[in-house]
């Protein structure tokens, strides 16, 4: 059974910085491209970071440039993603999504982590 | 940046029927786009990629389609279960992956 499960949400204050891990199994996780999705409270999706299944490659969505950081550990089928300088406008669930890669979309979903910025 | 808007915001049709939903790309997207259906308090589910085809275990009651950059997802014979909101995604101009505004389809 596939499985991502999210953790390291939770509250902290503006300018503050998170760490959140998703850890992967039931699929070869080394082969799939990787992403964050969030979702503030009662809005839609809003893609995050991509990263390359293996050599590395990164993408940010502009709202998140130079202050989060994606990384993955394919050793121990894990995704993360380091935010810095957290705001109240990235509160929100934080979805990890993988794909099989280009031309498909995010068949696998994480149950996500819900991250409070508020002092 | 593709802009996709989805139409209309929310759609009310009786279980049985068939339901229509939009997404209107800014730019060609060719049949990069994806369907995806979430209900409340889970994660998406992806429904269609590559504008037609059906991901693993999705009901053939889901099908996609598209003309120019005009995509559409329609469901026939509406189930209780298929009352959410959906949304589309594009993956072919990117960065960034782009999100439609979501359609919420509820009962009628």
């Amino acid at each position: 059974e596939v499985q991502l499960v999210e953790s390291g949400g939770g509250l902290v204050q503006p300018g503050g910085s998170l760490r959140l891990s998703c850890a992967a199994s039931g699929f070869t996780f080394s082969t799939y491209e990787m992403n964050w999705v969030r979702q503030a409270p009662g809005k839609g999706l809003e893609w995050v970071s991509y990263i390359s299944s293996s050599d590395g490659i990164t993408y940010y969505g502009d709202s998140v440039k130079g202050r989060f950081t994606i990384s993955r550990d394919n050793a121990k089928n894990s995704l993360y993603l380091q935010m810095n300088s957290l705001r109240a406008e990235d509160t929100a669930i934080y979805y990890c999504a993988g794909r099989v890669g280009a031309g498909y979309g995010f068949d696998y979903w994480g149950l996500g982590a819900l991250v409070t910025v508020s002092s | 940046e593709v802009v996709l808007t989805q139409s209309p915001a929310t759609l009310s049709v009786s279980p049985g029927e068939r339901a229509t939903l939009s997404c209107r790309a800014s730019q060609s997207v060719i049949n990069n786009l994806a369907w995806y259906q979430q209900k409340p308090g889970q994660a998406p589910r992806l429904l269609i990629y590559g504008a037609s085809t059906r991901a693993t275990g999705i009901p053939a009651r889901f099908s996609g389609s598209v003309s120019g950059t005009e995509f559409t997802l329609t469901i026939s014979g509406l189930q209780s279960e298929d009352f959410a909101v959906y949304y589309c995604q594009q993956y072919n101009n990117w960065p960034p992956i782009t999100f439609g505004q979501g359609t919420r389809l509820e009962i009628k």
